[in-house]
């Protein structure tokens, strides 16, 4: 069965960066796209980019230019989002979840992560 | 980019009821690329609703996704006690995939 199983809590200082693995398994990595969402405590679901495990291209939302970095290790299935220059507005949640399929649109989240807290504090 | 406006903001109904929620873009959403997801407390999103009117698999068919455009609803007719939570609608049509702020749907 189709499974993201991603990296467990961090806490991080202000300006510092934190790196989130999502492994997947059950289906072929290279295959479909790999969303990353944010939520933070108490709040709605924000869409972060898009990476294409298969040529490692990325779509990045403006906001998180050039402070965001997803990439992909296909040896060991796993994407990783890297998010630099942490503020306390960076405190939430982080989900992976699994695209269309390459070639295609990017398309929804069908299946997702369990979630990552990332607590920023000083 | 497209924003997506959810109403209400809450919802209290009780178990038995029909519950109707309303998710409206600020631009016609592109060959109606509209989901709707459910998020209970401490868990991750789960699919509901692809392409505004599918069901994804698994997905009881008390839950139905209608419109096109700009106006979609996620209706569910008669609430079971698992139905109450969050519910996001997201469009996928155009980057950035906004989700709307969610409708709580609370036991009255």
């Amino acid at each position: 069965q189709v499974q993201l199983v991603q990296s467990g809590a961090e806490v991080k200082k202000p300006g510092a960066s934190v790196k989130v693995s999502c492994k997947a398994s059950g289906y072929t990595l290279t295959s479909y796209y790999v969303h990353w969402v944010r939520q933070a405590p108490g709040q709605g679901l924000e869409w972060m980019g898009v990476i294409n495990p298969s040529g490692g291209g990325t779509s990045y939302v403006q906001r998180f230019q050039g402070r965001v970095a997803m990439t992909r290790d296909t040896s060991t299935s796993t994407v990783y989002m890297e998010l630099s220059s942490l503020t306390s507005e960076d405190t939430g949640v982080y989900y992976c979840a699994r695209g269309g399929s390459v070639g295609g649109g990017w398309s929804f989240g069908d299946y997702w992560g369990q979630g990552t807290l990332v607590t920023v504090s000083p | 980019e497209i924003v997506l406006t959810q109403s209400p903001g809450t919802l209290s109904l009780s178990p038995g009821e029909g519950a109707t929620l309303s998710c409206r873009a600020s631009q016609s959403v592109s060959s109606n690329y509209l989901v709707w997801y459910q998020q209970k407390p401490g868990q991750a999103p789960r699919l509901l609703i692809y392409d505004a009117s599918s069901r994804a698999t698994g997905i009881p068919d008390r839950f139905s996704g209608s419109g096109s455009g700009t106006d979609f609803t996620l209706t569910i007719s008669r609430l079971e006690p698992e139905d109450f939570a969050v519910y996001y609608c997201q469009q996928y049509g155009i980057s950035p995939f906004n989700f709307g702020q969610g409708t709580k749907l609370e036991i009255k």
